[in-house]
This record gives C-alpha cells, structure tokens and sequence, in this order.
C-alpha cells in the first residue's frame, strides 16, 4: 500500500533559521509526492510536487523539496524561516493502485511554529 | 492551476439535518474529489467523482451517509445526511487539473450541534 509517514508533530524553529519538516514515503514503482500547506480556516495551498527530473525541486514561498530515492524520503526545506511560514503542512503521495483513480494520500501533517 | 469556489465556508446545523457542499471549478475537470479532515486530523478520502459515472467511495464511507452529485465537468455537491456530532469537520473538495495539479477549495467547516 501507498503511504507517507510526518514523523514530527510539531516542529519549532527560530525566524531566520533554516527549517526542515519531514516525510518519508512507501510506495511501489516511482511515486509521484507533493507538500501542501494549510493555514487556519483555509484550505490546502500547494507548494511543491516531485513527478520525474531533477531531485530538488523548487516551489513557492522559498520552499524547497529534495526527493531521496536511497532513503525513500521528500523533506521539506527553507533556508531562512518566516514567522508568517508558521502553519500546518501535509505531504502527500499519489495513490497509483486504487482502480487508476489517482487519488492523493496524505501523511498526518506538521505543525510548523516559527518564533520571533 | 484549476480555481475552485466551496460553499458554504462554515455552518452550524441541528443533528438529524442534512447539510450540502457546493463545489464550483473555474475549468473542466474529469477528476474531482471529496476529502474530511476531522478536528485535529489529516485528511482523508470520502469519494472520488468522475462526472458520468457514481462516485467511488472509500472504504467506511458510503453512499447514503454521502450522497454526491457530479452533473457536469465544472460542478459537484457532496451531502452530508442525517448529521450527527461526529461528523463536525471541515470537508474540502479538489480537484485533478493537468500535470498533476491537485487543487483544493478553502473548506467547509462543519459544526453538528
């Protein structure tokens, strides 16, 4: 079965800081992963998404991702840290067995706090 | 990327009642889908719906809890029946556009009193 595992609940940095959040994925064949970002009583935003090409890849924000074969890992990455990034952020694998209906499957999510 | 409208943002109904969620996308889309996040949770996947077909529900979720509506390439409603407090959620309707871009609506938070 397709999943993403957050392994932090929470994950507290200083503004100014680089942040990582982290995800680790199980997936059969070459998964297709994405970051979602949502901030209260608002939806999910999209960051980023892996599908082929490059290992790093680059979204909004600032925000960075780098797809990990060897470690089966996609963390999320920012060089500088915002008070403002402080936020809920879900990664996601899309779900390629389930009758071909591409659905996404989402990792518990990671309370970012970023501090003055 | 595909804008997507939900409605309503939030509402607070009396258990027993029915609420639906509209769903409006600003393109066609063959891929539409239906998602709860329960207070403190991830999200998890109700149905997805193709127009011209039934929806596809997930296992725990079924049809007569969640009736849904998917008339055309643009337009979806989810129901939810027979409220009860255990239902409380926000619900939040995406969409599949090209290349892989999964779009979501800003939520509907529901609360069943």
């Amino acid at each position: 079965a397709q999943s993403v595992a957050q392994p932090e609940d929470q994950v507290n940095v200083a503004e100014g800081n680089p942040l990582t959040v982290k995800c680790t994925y199980s997936v059969s064949g070459n998964p297709y992963l994405f970051w979602y970002v949502q901030y209260p009583n608002r939806g999910l935003q999209f960051l980023l998404k892996y599908i082929t090409g490059d290992n790093l890849v680059k979204g909004s924000y600032g925000f960075e991702a780098e797809f990990n074969k060897s470690q089966t890992s996609f963390h999320l990455k920012k060089p500088s840290a915002l008070v403002s990034d402080s936020a809920l952020y879900f990664c996601a694998v899309r779900d390629m067995f389930s009758g071909g209906y591409n659905k996404l499957i989402f990792g518990a999510g990671t309370r970012l706090a970023v501090h003055p | 990327s595909a804008v997507i409208s939900q409605k309503p943002s939030r509402d607070i109904c009396q258990r027993g009642t029915s609420l639906t969620i509209q769903c409006q996308v600003d393109s066609q889309v063959t891929m539409m889908f239906w998602y709860r996040q329960q207070p403190g949770q991830s999200l998890t996947l109700i149905a997805t719906a193709n127009q011209g077909s039934e929806a596809t529900y997930e296992s725990g979720f079924v049809i007569d809890k969640f009736p849904i509506s998917r008339p055309n390439l643009t337009f979806s409603t989810l129901t939810v029946s027979n409220m009860s407090p255990e239902d409380s959620s926000i619900y939040l309707c995406s969409v599949l556009a090209e290349n892989y871009g999964y779009t979501f609506g800003s939520g509907t938070r529901l609360t069943v009193v």
